[in-house]
């Protein structure tokens, strides 16, 4: 089945504690991003990756690093975490090759409270 | 500055009623246009894609439009049913951007009731 996983999928943390959250994809997607969601903010981009070994700042990149070694892997690394990183955080794919006619497909969210 | 805005309030809806959603967005100008339905808890599902140069897209029950000169879109469930209560997203593909960097509006939720 197509899909984009992230794990955990819930993680209670407290302050400063470097966390992983895990994004893979089976679909060989050339892009990732991750995304969090605040309400009344809306979904906001925190990096993207528009092919292996190579990343970019989203919106809100700050307090946040992400690698791409593999094509299917996307890991969001929170070096000290805070509480105002508290959210919902998901991953996201897409094949990137006509723009004209790609669509995201999303992970399931993972949600993260920050003590 | 950029902004793209969905009516924040809830849409109560009686099933089998038309629900019209609006998408507005300032300073951008979109090469494409989607929308996603999301559901409690859960990661946005795509559902349509508009061009700039469509004025409307339909898949089975949905209809989008989008007008570049209202800077609009709207979306349109028809016959509504109960399941289709969600959080509806509309996200723009700036023509101009790097990457494919969607950027979202903060969604409508629909609650068709029996």
């Amino acid at each position: 089945e197509a899909q984009v996983t992230q794990n955990p999928r819930y993680l209670i943390t407290v302050t400063g504690k470097k966390l992983t959250v895990t994004c893979s994809q089976n679909m060989n997607h050339e892009y990732m991003s991750w995304y969090r969601q605040d309400p009344g903010l809306g979904l906001r981009q925190i990096y993207y990756s528009m092919n292996v070994e190579v990343t970019d700042k989203g919106d809100v990149p700050e307090g946040y690093k992400v690698s791409r070694k593999e094509k299917r892997n996307f890991p969001l690394i929170l070096e000290s975490p805070s509480p105002n990183q508290t959210s919902l955080y998901f991953c996201a794919s897409s094949h990137n090759r006509d723009r004209s006619t790609d669509t995201q497909y999303f992970g399931p969210g993972t949600r993260l409270t920050v003590l | 500055s950029q902004k793209i805005e969905q009516n924040s309030e809830a849409l109560n809806i009686q099933e089998g009623k038309t629900a019209t959603l609006t998408c507005n967005y300032t300073n951008y100008s979109p090469a494409y246009l989607q929308w996603y339905r999301q559901d409690p808890g859960r990661g946005p599902v795509f559902l349509l894609l508009i061009r700039e140069n469509e004025k409307e897209k339909r898949k089975e029950r949905l209809k989008v439009t989008f007008d570049t000169t209202l800077k609009q879109s709207l979306f349109h469930i028809t016959a509504s049913q109960p399941a289709d209560s969600a959080t509806y997203l509309c996200a723009l593909d700036p023509i101009k951007a790097a990457g494919n960097k969607l950027t979202f509006g903060g969604g409508t939720r629909v609650l068709v009731k029996p």
